[in-house]
């Protein structure tokens, strides 16, 4: 079975700077996706941003980007000159890429990410 | 722009008692979710659709029970409410397949239940 660890139950950043949150995970799949959602106050899970572990090439989205290492099976996620609106709860998600799967996300228990003015 | 919606978004119900959350999504989505969200655990999978009549169990199923007589509706029912299942309740669907435009998972806004 799959397993998803994210660390750092809270962090805190000032606006402007950047910061990282970590996750790890453990799978024998060769074929999956990662990705990280994020959850601010009004509960809805946005999606961020997707790595599919083919690809070794590091995912970006404008200030989001990941860094991906497949050997380490490390998914961190940076976001870059922090806004306020990026406070929000945020979950690292896998998924075994196979329709045996039923593409059933398993997700870590989230990190709460304050953005501080 | 319709979506996926979940009804209701707030219920309050006392021990012992049904309780019935509904999910609905406009995508004609093969596949459909259900999770919990707990404080301290992330959102565990409850359980999974693959099709219309088809239905499995995920990481913590056990007091819930699902159906999808319909593609695009699949409610979860709470037989006997317990205090252990006040939660966040979240419906996500994806389409088949894996290619990038396919393996996303969309959310519905979640159904908090407070069992009393």
């Amino acid at each position: 079975a799959q397993t998803v660890t994210q660390s750092q139950p809270e962090m805190s950043v000032q606006e402007a700077e950047t910061v990282t949150l970590s996750c790890t995970y453990d799978t024998s799949e060769n074929n999956y996706y990662l990705f990280w959602y994020k959850q601010p106050p009004s509960r809805q899970m946005i999606l961020v941003i997707r790595q599919e572990a083919y690809k070794q090439q590091n995912a970006t989205e404008n200030r989001f980007s990941v860094n991906f290492q497949k050997a380490a099976k490390s998914f961190s996620l940076k976001i870059s000159d922090s806004q306020l609106g990026d406070t929000a709860m945020y979950f690292c998600a896998f998924t075994d890429n196979s329709g045996g799967s039923n593409y059933k996300l398993t997700f870590g228990k989230g990190t709460l990410l304050t953005v501080n003015p | 722009d319709a979506g996926i919606t979940q009804s209701p978004r707030y219920k309050i119900t006392e021990t012992g008692r049904q309780v019935t959350l509904m999910c609905h999504q406009t995508w004609s989505h093969s596949y459909m979710f259900w999770y919990r969200q707990d404080l301290g655990h992330g959102l565990r999978l409850i359980y999974y659709s693959a099709a219309a009549d088809i239905t499995d169990k995920g990481e913590v199923p056990d007091g819930y029970v699902v159906s999808r007589s319909k593609t695009e509706n699949f409610p979860l029912t709470l037989e006997s409410a317990t205090r252990s299942q006040t939660s966040v309740y979240f419906c996500a669907s994806r389409p088949h397949g894996t290619r990038p435009s396919t393996d996303t998972q969309y959310f519905g806004p979640g159904t908090r239940l407070t069992v009393l």
